[in-house]
């Protein structure tokens, strides 16, 4: 399969933990996106990263996330201290540079903050 | 990005042809016009995007108005598999992400 792949698919994890999720994106895309999405509603754009560059963050929920794409190809999202309004599908999403609107989303993290 | 107006819900018949409405009369002259699907506990999925003449691929066709202000998503032969949220987008040109919206929630009956 040479589609977005997250891992993992499903965390549960408790108040005040540390959670970091996986993508890896399609191997010949430049942008890589990470969206959240709560019940009910669509995706909302978090940050995204132009090879290993973050070019987008001021959108990040606070200060407790933070993402990374060291070498240009796979990202973290990272999530400290969670908090049980976290409780989210995180998305990842990865795009050509020439066509940032056509993007290839990936199943999703589901996280459960208990 | 250009704010699009979508209905909530639209129920369709099976083997029916499914339209599906979309106002984004803000848009701009080089703003595209995207849609995308989510099928219950699935990422997004890309359908079609269009400038201001129609398309149509493999999944669904593409009518945008004359003056841009509305479009419809059009499933020629709407299936159960078909049922999920759709939603249409009008990403800025000059940002990076996309707006997702409520979207319409389709519901495709035997």
């Amino acid at each position: 399969d040479t589609g977005v792949s997250q891992d993992p698919r499903h965390k549960i994890t408790k108040r005040g933990q540390n959670v970091t999720f996986r993508c890896d994106p399609i191997s010949e895309h430049n942008r890589l996106y990470w969206y959240r999405q709560t019940l009910g509603q669509g995706p909302e754009f978090l940050t995204y990263f132009q090879n290993e560059a973050q070019l987008e963050k001021s959108r990040l929920l606070s200060d407790r996330f933070s993402a990374e794409r060291p070498k240009g190809s796979f990202s973290t999202l990272e999530i400290q201290r969670t908090e049980q309004g976290d409780s989210a599908m995180y998305l990842c999403a990865s795009s050509l540079l020439s066509a940032f609107g056509t993007q290839y989303f990936g199943p999703g993290t589901r996280l459960l903050v208990l | 990005d250009a704010k699009t107006t979508q209905p909530p819900s639209m129920d369709c018949a099976e083997g029916r042809a499914a339209n599906l409405p979309c106002n984004h009369s803000t848009i701009s002259g080089n703003e595209y016009v995207y849609w995308y699907r989510q099928i219950h506990s699935q990422g997004p999925q890309y359908i079609i995007h269009g400038l201001k003449n129609n398309e149509t691929n493999e999944m669904a066709s593409l009518i945008i108005t004359e003056d841009r202000k509305s479009s419809t998503l059009i499933l020629p032969h709407a299936t159960l598999r078909d049922t999920a949220v759709y939603y249409c987008i009008v990403p800025n040109n000059a940002g990076n992400m996309l707006t997702f919206g409520g979207g319409t929630r389709l519901m495709v009956k035997p």
